[in-house]
Formats: structure tokens, sequence, C-alpha cells
């Protein structure tokens, strides 16, 4: 009965490269969140996804980021040409449908050091 | 756009001492729910609450929602080291969870 599963945990890119991260959520659980925090800092949501449609991108910068949540597969969080501001620790939480009191269930994170 | 505050941002408590952490919410809210996060760790789901006025208690934790459901504390008693971290809300509107910025808790000796 694996939780949110994330990788990779750290990810070093040079300025300019591509970074993917990774997240499959908890089994039976059906929507997906990405939030990015900063060092001693709260979390900041960026995007809401159900399979296949991505419903709230709201927090999402509008160039070189992007999100997925594929029909077969994690969902995938994007971030083309990273620059230095995007270091910080990437976490994907997963919940089941509406209703639950169970909150969110946080995966580890991946740690994006850009240098 | 949705906010939610959280002060202090830093708790410095004796071990043994109680305190407490409030959260505000800048609009009327579903549910609250509260989040640990120990250092380098990811936050792990604490508690929701969802009716106004609402008052639940784990173990040395008490989780209080207000008549407005717009403000939310978390007390912890007799601290102990073991509760070091930083204690998030986060206010959800429909699927959207906001979070604090969290307090900082830790433990002197």
């Amino acid at each position: 009965n694996a939780g949110v599963m994330q990788n990779p945990r750290h990810l070093v890119r040079r300025r300019g490269q591509e970074a993917r991260l990774r997240c499959s959520p908890m089994k039976g659980h059906s929507h997906v969140y990405w939030y990015r925090q900063l060092p001693e800092e709260g979390l900041k949501f960026m995007v809401y996804l159900q399979k296949e449609n991505i419903i709230d991108e709201s927090g999402m910068p509008k160039e070189r980021f992007s999100a997925e949540f594929p029909k077969e597969g994690p969902s995938i969080l994007r971030i083309q040409q990273v620059v230095r501001g995007d270091s910080a620790a990437y976490f994907c939480a997963s919940s089941p449908p509406a209703g639950s009191t169970n909150g969110y269930t946080f995966g580890s994170g991946t740690r994006l050091t850009v240098v | 756009g949705q906010q939610v505050m959280q002060i202090p941002q830093y708790q410095h408590v004796q071990e043994g001492e109680d305190f407490t952490t409030y959260c505000n919410s800048s609009t009327t809210l579903s549910n609250i729910q509260w989040y640990k996060q120990r250092p380098g760790g990811h936050p792990v789901f604490l508690i929701q609450l969802v009716k106004s006025g609402e008052v639940k208690k784990q173990k040395r934790l008490t989780f209080q929602f207000g008549e407005a459901k717009k403000n939310s504390s978390l007390h912890i008693t007799a601290t102990q080291t073991t509760d070091v971290g930083t204690y998030f809300c986060a206010g959800q509107v429909d699927y959207k969870l906001s979070f604090g910025a969290g307090t900082t808790v830790t433990v002197r000796a």
C-alpha cells in the first residue's frame, strides 16, 4: 500500500537544462496537486490535475512550466530551461474524490538545485 | 485570491510549556486542515476541521475552528522535543487548498 511516490528525491540541473519531476499518487486517489516550497516558506499551489485533465493551473508560471497526468503512468511536472530561481522543493500530493476527511497525502518531494 | 495568514512564524518553547499558533483566512473556508513538516521532510496531515466552532483533540494537541470559519488555532500542551517541526494550516475553498507560511517550532530541553 504505497503512499505518494515522487522521484527523483534530489535533482541537480545546470541553467538552461530541463527538469522532469514524477509523481505517482496513492492507489485509489484520482486527484494530483503540485506545490512548490522555497526554503523557510510555505507551500505554494501550482497545479491541480485529474487523469488527462488540467483542472487548475493558476499557480504555474506561464512560461517554461508544464504539467500532465496521463491516462497511464505518473504525473509529470516539467520545467524547461531552468534558472537558479527554480531551485526549490517540489511536492506532489494526492487525494481521493471530494468528501474525504483524510486530507492530502504528500510525497517526499523532489529537491531541485539549479547550478 | 484567497490568502491564509499564520502567526507566529517562529516559536521557541521551553520543554514542558504550552504554546498556540494561529491561522486566519481572508475568505470563509469549507474546511481547515493542519499539517506537520519535520526538518527535511514532507508535510504530514494531522487533522481536518469542517464545522463552525469545531474543537478536536489529539493527545496534547487541540485544534479549533472559528465560528465564522475563517480562523483556526492549534494549541500544544506540555511541549516535547518530538514536537519540533513546522506546523502549517491550510484552508480549503472548493478544491483549492491554500497553505499558511507555517509556524516553525524549536524546543529547549
